[in-house]
């Protein structure tokens, strides 16, 4: 089963406004994730947090992380019609022999021009 | 090469028929993942691999499915007796390190 499950499903904001988007999973982790898909595309990694890091930037991303409440969020500043695409949260169980990323159901975001 | 390249982009079988899918990972990328996914949202993980080795295999159907990565060759999944369930796309990624992964554009698998 997912491990993730992301809130909201949908989102549409207009172009300049800030977006943001829900992750919460139910086991202990080594990370947490997250990844951009387009349309018809594969996935592209945008961030990664670890267990011990409580929030990290990188450009117009920030994304929290609350291993107390196993609950991630991932906020786009000053979105843009070109981040128009699906958002999935992903997760590496801690411990265990295994390296194997387990994706949320994603969130499609559609930023209005 | 600096990405990760699937092939077929599509593929059509009838139930039963073989299906075999191809991925070449970034050069010097050692870790290669293989994911399902069905109905646009739900991601489901099949196999890895570290160089040659399988790593995590825990998300393989057995029975039908089975996965190479040879040295100096593509990795390839291989379906035997496809069934309509395994309708869906299939994305290869690979790492350098195990954690952030990048990945292919996909084969998109149609049973019909």
């Amino acid at each position: 089963s997912q491990q993730g499950e992301e809130d909201p499903q949908a989102l549409s904001i207009q172009e300049g406004e800030n977006a943001t988007m829900n992750c919460s999973y139910k086991t202990s982790i080594n990370n947490l994730q997250w990844y951009r898909q387009n349309s018809g595309r594969g996935l592209v990694h945008l961030i990664l947090i670890r267990s011990n890091e409580r929030e990290k930037h990188s450009g117009r991303l920030r994304v929290t992380l609350d291993t107390s409440k196993k609950s991630s969020s991932l906020l786009i500043t000053a979105s843009r019609a070109a981040d128009t695409a699906s958002y999935f949260c992903a997760t590496v169980p801690y411990g265990g022999a295994t390296n194997k990323l387990i994706f949320g159901t994603g969130t499609l975001l559609a930023v209005q021009p | 090469g600096e990405e990760v390249a699937q092939t077929p982009k599509h593929l059509v079988r009838g139930e039963g028929q073989k299906a075999k899918l191809y991925c070449a990972p970034i050069k010097g990328h050692s870790y290669v993942f293989w994911y399902q996914q069905v109905l646009k949202n739900e991601f489901k993980f099949l196999i890895s691999f570290q160089n040659e080795n399988v790593f995590d295999e825990t998300g393989m159907p057995k029975e039908r499915f089975s996965a190479k990565c040879l040295p100096n060759s593509p990795c390839s999944l291989e379906i035997q007796a496809t069934k309509l369930e395994d309708s869906a796309v299939y994305f290869c990624a690979s790492s350098p390190t195990g954690r952030e992964l990048f990945f292919g554009s996909g084969t998109q698998l149609s049973v019909l």
